[in-house]
C-alpha cells in the first residue's frame, strides 16, 4: 500500500550506459516530480509533470528525460550516464500543481555510475 | 533565482532539550516556506509549513517562525525524542512559480538526539 514507489532501489552501472528508473503513485495525484539529491544531501528539482505538461529545470542535461505512460507513472530515462550522475533520485507526487500542495516522496533510487 | 541558506549543518542535542534550525532566503517574492524531515533510507516528508501572511505556526512539539523583513525562518522542536533524529530541510518558494521553478531547498541539517 506504498503511496509513492520507485524501482530499483539501487542501481550500479558503467559510464556511457542508458538506464531507467520507474516511479508509480497510487494516491490519484495529478502532478509528479523528479528530484536529485547529491552526495552532500543537496536536494534539487529536475522535472515536474502535470496532465501532459512537462516543466524542466533548465540546469538538467537533455540526457535526462521523463516519460509518463499514464497519470500514475513517471519514469526517468538517463542516456550516456556520467560519473556526476551518481546520486539518489527521488520521485514525488502532489494532488495539484501549485506549490501549496504537499509533495509526497518515494523512498529514492541510489544510482552509482562507475 | 531564490537562494536558501540553512544552519547548522549538524546539530546534536540531549534528549528532552530543544532544537532550533535556521534558514534565510534571498527572494523577497517567496511566500511559502515548508520544512521536510528525511529519515535514513527514506524520502523527505513534509512536517510543517508556513505562509508569509503569518509569523508563527505550531503543531504539537514543532513550530516554525517567519521574519519577512529579515528574510529569515526557523524550525523549533521542543522536548526532543530519539525519533526526531533525521535530516531536516527548509525550502522557500513563491506561489507564482510552478513545477520545476518551485521549491528551493536548503542544504539540510543533520539533527542528532543524544540519549
Amino acid at each position: 500500500d506504498t503511496a509513492v514507489s520507485q524501482t530499483p532501489k539501487y542501481l550500479v552501472t558503467q559510464m556511457g550506459n542508458d538506464k531507467s528508473i520507474k516511479c508509480e503513485q497510487n494516491l490519484g495525484h495529478d502532478t509528479m516530480y523528479w528530484y536529485k539529491q547529491d552526495s552532500k544531501k543537496f536536494l534539487k528539482i529536475m522535472f515536474s509533470y502535470n496532465n501532459k505538461e512537462l516543466i524542466i529545470n533548465e540546469t538538467v542535461p537533455n540526457r535526462f528525460s521523463p516519460k509518463s505512460p499514464d497519470k500514475a507513472h513517471l519514469n526517468l530515462h538517463i542516456n550516456s550516464l556520467e560519473l556526476g550522475d551518481s546520486a539518489v533520485y527521488f520521485c514525488a507526487s502532489s494532488q495539484g500543481q501549485g506549490v501549496f500542495y504537499e509533495q509526497y516522496f518515494g523512498p529514492g533510487t541510489r544510482l552509482t555510475v562507475t | 533565482g531564490e537562494n536558501v541558506e540553512q544552519h547548522p549543518s549538524t546539530l546534536s542535542v540531549q534528549e528532552g532539550d530543544s532544537a532550533v534550525i535556521k534558514c534565510t532566503y534571498s527572494d523577497s517574492a517567496s511566500n511559502y516556506f515548508p520544512w521536510y524531515k528525511q529519515e535514513l533510507g527514506k524520502g523527505p516528508q513534509l512536517i510543517i509549513d508556513i505562509r508569509s501572511n503569518v509569523g508563527e505556526k505550531k503543531d504539537q512539539r514543532i513550530a516554525v517562525t517567519l521574519n519577512k523583513t529579515a528574510k529569515h525562518f526557523s524550525l523549533h522542536i521542543t522536548e526532543t525524542q530519539p525519533e526526531d533524529s533525521a535530516v531536516y530541510f527548509c525550502a522557500a518558494t513563491s506561489q507564482f512559480l510552478r513545477g520545476a521553478d518551485g521549491l528551493t531547498f536548503g542544504k539540510g541539517t543533520h539533527l542528532i538526539i543524544q540519549p
